[in-house]
């Protein structure tokens, strides 16, 4: 099984670049949604859905986008990318409580 | 006060220790309780869910206190493979809703030879 899979696994950018981090789960899971994780802090909550056409912002949705067309997918992108978002960003899907995350998108603004 | 607080060690302990994580909450209408387990550079699992009377996995013990308003998580005859971050997650609405799930920053355990 597939579980969460995460697209790019690295990403360099340049300030201003936009981009558009997939994110896609074959467990029919309703609810997904998107971290990231810097040195020091815990896991926040950027956006989450919780089926397919709702969306709805976390503890730090700005300069962060989302839509959930399908249940499967839920693309996160970055309109204008800045220093501040680099960082390690995670999908998650979930089932009754538990939340399984993909392996993680390394993303680097320069 | 921050809503999840753990200590974020390191623990560096030998193997066959006994060791025990702490985490405080600081909303009281928090209703259930996780620990996940996090590898270096690997995505977060989930290692248990924390009942209210307490549970056991294996090695594994996993505590609730609500008066105090902390969990806990006890750690058995320590092995090499333990040595990971371990994260407590309280989410405020039991079950669906996960929007209200709170990461705490993780405590890092090392188990030495």
């Amino acid at each position: 099984n597939a579980g969460v899979t995460q697209t790019p696994k690295f990403q360099v950018l340049k300030t201003g670049q936009s981009m558009t981090l997939q994110c896609a789960q074959d467990m029919n899971h309703e609810y997904m949604s998107w971290y990231r994780q810097d040195p020091g802090m815990g896991l926040r909550l950027i956006h989450y859905s919780v089926g397919a056409g709702i969306t709805d912002q976390g503890e730090v949705p700005n300069g962060y986008n989302v839509s959930r067309s399908t249940t499967e997918d839920f693309p996160l992108r970055l309109l204008s990318a800045a220093p501040s978002q680099t960082s390690v960003y995670f999908c998650a899907s979930s089932f009754s409580g538990e939340l399984f995350f993909g392996e993680g998108s390394r993303l680097t603004v320069l | 006060r921050k809503e999840v607080e753990q200590d974020p060690g390191p623990f560096n302990v030998p193997e066959g220790a006994t060791v025990a994580f702490n985490c405080t909450y600081s909303n009281s209408a928090s209703q259930s309780f996780f620990w996940y387990r996090q590898d270096c550079r690997k995505e977060p699992k989930l290692l248990m869910s924390v009942y209210s009377s307490g549970n056991e996995d294996g090695r594994f013990t996993a505590q609730l206190n609500r008066a105090s308003q902390y969990i806990s998580l006890l750690i058995r005859d320590s092995k090499l493979s333990d040595s990971a971050t371990y994260l407590c997650v309280v989410n405020t609405y039991y079950g669906g809703s996960q929007g209200n799930l709170i990461f705490g920053k993780g405590t890092k355990l090392s188990v030495k030879p």
